[in-house]
């Protein structure tokens, strides 16, 4: 099984500030790697596939990089909606998800 | 509008069986290999069992293998997912999500989600 690790679990970021949120993987995913937000209640949402392809309607300050075990999604300007827990999964070899990382407004 | 929506959760007794479904609508169901992923009551997502386009082809996570079992009725657009032998630890909200293939990675990935349907296992 492939373990994907976030980092970090709670993520503080003031309105207007950029947020980064890192995955790792326990082994290449190559570039089979996707973020999922998720609101309270709610189902989770899908922002970006392939590493760093940004799914219809997803917001342009939404945008994920890396490659093989190590990947990161920035929101570029914290908006107060985008406060979520944010799971990176790969789907490599079957479909793991990351522990999340929840992000609050500081 | 793309849409999936779970049911037939409830309280189940340990042992108790339960019988999920996933009507899908706004898309053409039988172009899609389709999943269920569930969440335990505040933990993380955890992929459970996926099913092909026309329901040759069954994967499950070992956990629930030999209890578990996911069908489809193409004519029905629908997704079911048939839980035996319940254990405490199978409690959590069951999503069904559509998966996405992509070409260039011959890979699949989860695009579209349910509102999922909550599952308690509990005497």
């Amino acid at each position: 099984e492939i373990v994907m690790t976030q980092s970090p679990a709670t993520l503080s970021v003031f309105p207007g500030e950029r947020a980064t949120l890192s995955c790792r993987g326990s082994q290449s995913v190559s570039s089979n790697l996707a973020w999922y937000q998720q609101k309270p209640g709610q189902s989770p949402r899908l922002l970006i596939y392939g590493v760093s392809m940004r799914a219809a309607g997803i917001p342009a300050r939404f945008s994920g990089s890396g490659s093989g075990t190590e990947f990161t999604l920035t929101i570029s300007s914290l908006q107060s909606e985008d406060c979520a827990v944010y799971y990176c999964q790969q789907y490599h070899n079957w479909w793991t998800f990351g522990q999340g990382t929840k992000v609050e407004i500081k | 509008e793309v849409q999936l929506v779970e049911s037939g959760g409830g309280l189940v007794q340990p042992g108790g069986s339960l019988r999920l479904s996933c009507a899908a609508s706004g898309f053409t169901f039988n172009n899609y290999w389709m999943i269920w992923v569930r969440q335990a009551p505040g933990k993380g997502l955890e992929w459970v069992a996926n099913i092909n386009r026309d329901g040759t082809e069954k994967h499950f996570v070992d956990s629930v293998e030999g209890r578990f079992s996911i069908s489809r009725d193409n004519a029905k657009n629908s997704l079911y997912l048939q839980m035996n032998t319940l254990r405490a630890e199978d409690t959590a909200v069951y999503y069904c999500a559509r998966l996405q293939f992509l070409e260039w990675l011959l890979s699949y990935y989860m695009d579209v989600w349910g509102k999922g349907t909550t599952v308690t296992v509990s005497s």
